[in-house]
């Protein structure tokens, strides 16, 4: 069974330039989850989804950040203008409901200059 | 206080130690807890989950105290290979459920 995927697994840009992460869930899981880590650091929930439904994104930044996931399915996250504070792992994840554990992608590395 | 704390180490233990770390979480209404482990550049992977009975794995055994809201990881016969960062993980149910991750504790097993 294919894992969560995600892409790119690396990603360089300049400071307020946009950028998006792609994120293909666990065939089946219908919560879908956004983390970024930083150095040191646990992962941070940045947006979660039960399907389509963004039911907790209290700490998305939404000035810049917007995610969606139609269909229920894949789900994108964008930064739009990216600032170097940015620079992070952003992790996909998924599972089947919300009470249990999630399984992480490998992660989008992204590095703002 | 933050919601999930871990001791963030580094533990620095020989080959065939035993090791224990501890996590706190501040919601009494938190539901599940989880471990998982992350190897270096790596992403996490669940270790194990932790019941109110308590749990063993081979090596790994996870206990949870609810009273004093406290979880636990012990390794016994540490083995190189088990060097990465844990991070403890607890669940909450507040309207929705909300996965909550501590920021881990660094584990290095020395030969």
């Amino acid at each position: 069974e294919a894992g969560v995927v995600q892409s790119p697994r690396y990603k360089i840009i300049e400071k307020k330039q946009p950028v998006a992460f792609w994120c293909n869930p666990i065939s089946g899981h219908n919560t879908l989850y956004w983390y970024r880590q930083n150095l040191g650091q646990g992962p941070e929930l940045l947006i979660r989804y039960e399907n389509e439904e963004a039911v907790d994104d209290s700490q998305l930044p939404k000035d810049r950040f917007s995610a969606e996931r139609l269909k229920g399915v894949d789900s994108t996250l964008k930064i739009q203008p990216a600032e170097l504070g940015d620079s992070a792992v952003y992790l996909c994840a998924s599972s089947l409901g919300g009470v249990g554990p999630c399984t992480f992608g490998s992660g989008t590395r992204l590095t703002v200059v | 206080r933050k919601e999930v704390e871990q001791d963030p180490g580094p533990f620095n233990v020989p080959e065939g130690a035993t090791v224990a770390f501890n996590c706190t979480y501040s919601n009494s209404a938190s539901q599940s807890f989880f471990w998982y482990r992350q190897d270096c550049r790596k992403e996490p992977k669940l270790l194990m989950s932790v019941y109110s009975s308590g749990n063993e794995d081979g090596r790994f055994t996870a206990q949870l105290n609810r009273a004093s809201q406290y979880i636990s990881l012990l390794i016994r016969d540490s083995k190189l290979s088990d060097s990465a960062t844990y991070l403890c993980v607890v669940n909450v149910r507040a309207g929705s459920y909300q996965l909550t991750f501590g920021k881990g504790t660094k584990l290095s097993v020395i030969p």
